[in-house]
């Protein structure tokens, strides 16, 4: 089945630093990615969507500056933290889909395919 | 905004027993997926439903969406360990290029051996 890698899968550093996250669909060219977060025993809330080739779209209340998405390629999407504090830290994760322009409705959009997460903790 | 409620938040049942979970929402989505998530990794993908009253079935888990499109259940028969996950329920409502998919808070289930 559709696989995505994501990488790093546990990031701990100090505060003020920058991390990238990277999202690779390592057997598909993914149309859409998504980011999303996840704090402890809480369901994703999705930060932003990612078309490859133009600016994310970011969910109310996620700072664009804070969190820069790269959409550089169909199989590649980076996430970037600037300047991370301690308020930061939680499980980030990001999900691939590939939209089929040959289905109408709902079986236009191919399921999201999931990578298995980044845990960041800054300290 | 579209809100899903799962039910139970947490279930604590023994290896061999029934159980069904719910998702629930006043919305209506064009599809629903269920995912299983266990600690320290993404979620896996379980099922999709499209049709309202369709029923799908993943060995001992029976999927069901909802008439109306607003909600769904998992039913999963003689449940073993391995079943022992988070759950979570997502709903899309529209298929457009750029529909997003609403989240569930999941259901925890621990099966004891």
């Amino acid at each position: 089945g559709a696989v995505v890698s994501q990488h790093p899968s546990r990031v701990i550093c100090k505060s003020g630093t920058s991390v990238k996250i990277e999202c690779r669909s390592l057997d598909f060219q993914a149309t859409t990615m998504f980011w999303y977060r996840q704090f402890p025993k809480q369901s994703l809330m999705l930060m932003a969507t990612s078309n490859e080739g133009s600016k994310a779209t970011y969910e109310q209340g996620v700072e664009k500056d804070k969190f820069l998405i790269n959409h550089a390629s169909l199989t590649l999407s980076t996430l970037t933290v600037t300047s991370a504090h301690p308020e930061d830290s939680s499980f980030y994760i990001c999900s691939a889909r590939v939209e089929d322009r040959g289905a109408s409705g709902p079986y236009r959009n191919q399921p999201q395919h999931f990578g298995d997460g980044t845990r960041l903790s800054i300290l | 905004t579209q809100l899903l409620e799962q039910s139970p938040q947490f279930l604590s049942i023994q290896e061999g027993e029934n159980l069904t979970v719910y998702c629930n929402s006043s919305s209506v989505f064009s599809s629903l997926q269920w995912y299983r998530q266990e600690p320290g990794e993404g979620p896996v993908l379980l099922v999709t439903v499209v049709t309202g009253g369709e029923v799908k079935k993943l060995k001992r888990l029976t999927f069901q969406f909802g008439d109306a499109r607003k909600d769904s259940s998992l039913h999963i028969t003689a449940a073993q360990p391995g079943d022992t996950g988070l759950y979570l329920c997502a709903g899309a409502q529209k298929g457009g290029a750029n529909s997003k998919l609403t989240f569930g808070k999941g259901i925890t289930l621990s099966v004891r051996p």
